[in-house]
């Protein structure tokens, strides 16, 4: 589909071990975000890329975690050393900027589980 | 941004209008409001938002108070698909991206 697609769509990890998810927007979107939501709450903000730079990266819960966009298109969020607190569903959006309603597009999400 | 508030959960019968409440009282002039929803397992999608007036699309109406303090989400007739959690969110510009979602209203549609 035309959508914002999330890979992998579950993954479960061990504690301390590293992890990939992967966000592929709209094409044509050049804003991408993405947003973490723990069990019974709402997502929050954890980081904004335009184009390939990323805006606002004020969310990123600490230095284990680094989200890169190096062609203005995919992007994938990484995070070392994980913890059990990890443990979320990672949402990825991508939006156009400056037209329409200023909608974010959202994928399903990145379940992950830190054993 | 302003805060919102919104009731924790809310029942609804299938075919009947569901009215979703939010409060803003600390909502600035030139913040918008902007209301998403939530099925189970997916992620959040876009209904509907405004600024000053009342506005309709072909999910759902939101009616805007006069002081824009509240504003109130109306599913026209409620289906089992709507049954999801509701998050009204107030935003300074159409691109600000830092959405605030708090918690929401989970709302039940029951047949």
């Amino acid at each position: 589909g035309a959508g914002v697609s999330q890979t992998p769509s579950n993954k479960v990890t061990e504690k301390g071990k590293y992890v990939e998810l992967r966000c592929d927007p709209i094409s044509g979107h050049t804003a991408l975000y993405w947003y973490r939501q723990s069990l019974g709450q709402g997502p929050e903000f954890l980081i904004y890329f335009q184009g390939t730079g990323a805006a606002d990266d004020s969310g990123l819960p600490n230095d284990r975690f680094f989200a890169v966009r190096p062609e203005g298109s995919v992007s994938t969020l990484k995070i070392q050393r994980t913890e059990r607190g990890d443990s979320a569903v990672y949402l990825c959006a991508s939006s156009l900027v400056g037209a329409g309603t200023g909608e974010l597009f959202f994928g399903e999400g990145s379940r992950l589980t830190v054993l | 941004d302003a805060k919102t508030t919104q009731p924790p959960s809310m029942d609804c019968a299938e075919g009947r209008a569901a009215n979703l409440p939010c409060n803003h009282s600390t909502i600035s002039g030139n913040e918008y409001v902007y209301w998403y929803r939530q099925i189970h397992s997916q992620g959040p999608q876009y209904i509907i938002h405004g600024l000053k007036n009342n506005e309709t699309n072909e999910m759902a109406s939101l009616i805007i108070t006069e002081d824009r303090k509240s504003s109130t989400l109306i599913l026209p007739h409620a289906t089992l698909r709507d049954t999801a959690v509701y998050y009204c969110i107030v935003r300074v510009a159409l691109n600000d991206y830092k959405l605030s979602f708090g918690a929401g209203t989970t709302v039940t549609v029951r047949a």
